[in-house]
């Protein structure tokens, strides 16, 4: 167990619609990425937030949005939801100092866009 | 344009024998290294690291190999395990790069199966 959770396990939905998916990072980590597998394709970065903050941007679309807030718990909210959104979203958090290299993951997220 | 890459998809060994899982990668700004291996259904799990001023770590039974001028690190399993068969992801990172702050750069992994 990282110490990462990640909610809900599952999420089936239709195209066009929008959902959030949660993260609530290890004790005391103060950065949140969020990470999107798509099949046959490796882990790609979305965006990064310290501390409340925005800090880093991948390749994530326009249509997804995501923030992080006081207690540290992190949403990323996809909207206007297409077939080739299926993927398993991963976050993930980092140490403030000492460690920031080492990202530890939590166990994903399934989204199914029918 | 992948900055990371894995180009053997999958490994098969058997018990008791050396596993060695290659990463290339091509921008030279990269200064740290990561592997990550990940299970059916979980996410991925930290596994070793490897700064760039070092050339080798070891952690037990996995030691990571960095050749910088061959921009490309190694994964070493000695003696492997049935469990240690997954996925195996390499990744990089490098602060600052891109404006980013250390986010990671993942290679497309190999799926490793280790034969009792």
């Amino acid at each position: 167990d990282s110490g990462v959770t990640q909610t809900p396990k599952h999420l089936i939905t239709a195209t066009g619609q929008r959902v959030t998916l949660r993260c609530s990072p290890r004790s005391g980590d103060l950065s949140v990425y969020w990470y999107q597998q798509s099949l046959d394709q490796g882990l790609q970065f979305l965006i990064q937030y310290y501390n409340g903050e925005e800090r880093a941007k991948g390749n994530i679309l326009e249509r997804f949005s995501a923030q992080q807030f006081p207690d540290l718990h992190s949403e990323l909210n996809l909207s206007s939801l297409e077939l080739g959104d299926s993927a398993l979203y991963f976050c993930a958090s980092s140490p403030p100092q000492g460690g920031w290299e080492t990202q530890y993951f939590g166990p994903g997220t399934r989204l199914l866009v029918l | 344009d992948q900055q990371v890459k894995q180009n053997s998809p999958s490994l098969s060994v058997q018990e008791g024998r050396i596993s060695i899982l290659n990463c290339d990668y091509t921008n030279s700004m990269f200064d740290y290294f990561l592997w990550y291996k990940k299970y059916p259904a979980e996410g991925p799990t930290f596994l070793i690291s490897i700064s760039s001023i070092k050339d080798k770590n070891e952690d037990g039974r996995f030691t990571v190999f960095l050749n910088k001028s061959a921009k490309h690190l190694s994964l070493h399993i000695v003696p492997s395990q049935p469990g240690d068969s997954a996925v195996y992801f390499c990744a990089a990172s490098a602060w600052g790069y891109g404006g980013s702050q250390g986010n990671l750069i993942f290679g497309k992994g190999t799926k490793l199966s280790v034969k009792p």
